[in-house]
């Protein structure tokens, strides 16, 4: 059965500091990943998306992660976090059988 | 654009009981899929459906079951709650039935069972 971990359970930083959030999926097959963010009060929403191509995408407010096929890691990045990406995020990887598995989620603090 | 609307946002049922939420696609997509969220979990895959059709299914037992209508909208029943049935349950919606296809989500229906 595939398994998604996301190691950090709750990350606190400074404005300004480096982001970067471990996501590692455990499926043999080809792969959809995805990080989904929710922002306090709203609905969680697409952040980035990898299915093939370029393993560096970019998403939203400046967020990138990386697809390490060999570490089945798909870790979400951010140069400089702003006090407005204060959030919780999620990793989540879709099999092309149309099954999905979220992490448990990655709640980010970030103080002014 | 009308995102995804779930209703309704909050449900009170006592165990045993049968509950029925609802699910409002956003305009133009024509899958849609059904998550458990327990407190400090990330979504559950519950199932998914297409054409009014499930399309796939996570590990729920059959007392989980759906319906999609044909303007896309969908139902999730639950038979014989549990109390561990309580939980945040997210429906969202797809442009497409294709798996790179991002989900579009609802702000979810929070069912405690009791």
């Amino acid at each position: 059965a595939q398994s998604v971990s996301q190691h950090n359970h709750h990350v606190i930083l400074s404005e300004a500091a480096s982001l970067e959030l471990g996501c590692n999926y455990s499926y043999g097959g080809t792969v959809n990943l995805f990080w989904y963010v929710q922002y306090p009060g709203q609905h969680l929403q697409l952040l980035l998306k990898y299915f093939s191509g370029d393993p560096l995408v970019k998403g939203i407010k400046g967020f990138e992660a990386e697809f390490i096929k060999s570490k089945f890691s798909f870790n979400l990045r951010k140069p400089s976090v702003q006090w407005s990406d204060t959030a919780e995020y999620f990793c989540a990887v879709v099999t092309n059988a149309g099954k999905s598995t979220f992490g448990d989620g990655t709640t980010l603090t970030v103080k002014p | 654009e009308t995102g995804v609307t779930q209703s309704p946002t909050h449900l009170i049922k006592t165990r045993g009981q049968q509950v029925t939420l609802r699910c409002s696609s956003q305009s133009g997509h024509n899958t849609v899929s059904w998550y458990q969220q327990a407190l400090g979990q990330g979504p559950q895959f519950i199932f998914q459906y297409y054409r009014e059709e499930e399309n796939g299914r996570g590990n729920f037992p059959p007392r989980f079951s759906g319906l999609q209508f044909p303007n896309y909208s969908s139902e999730l029943n639950v038979n014989a709650l549990e109390l561990d049935d309580s939980a945040l349950y997210l429906c969202a919606s797809s442009l497409r039935q294709e798996p790179n296809s991002p989900l579009h989500f609802g702000n979810g229906t929070r069912l405690t069972v009791t």
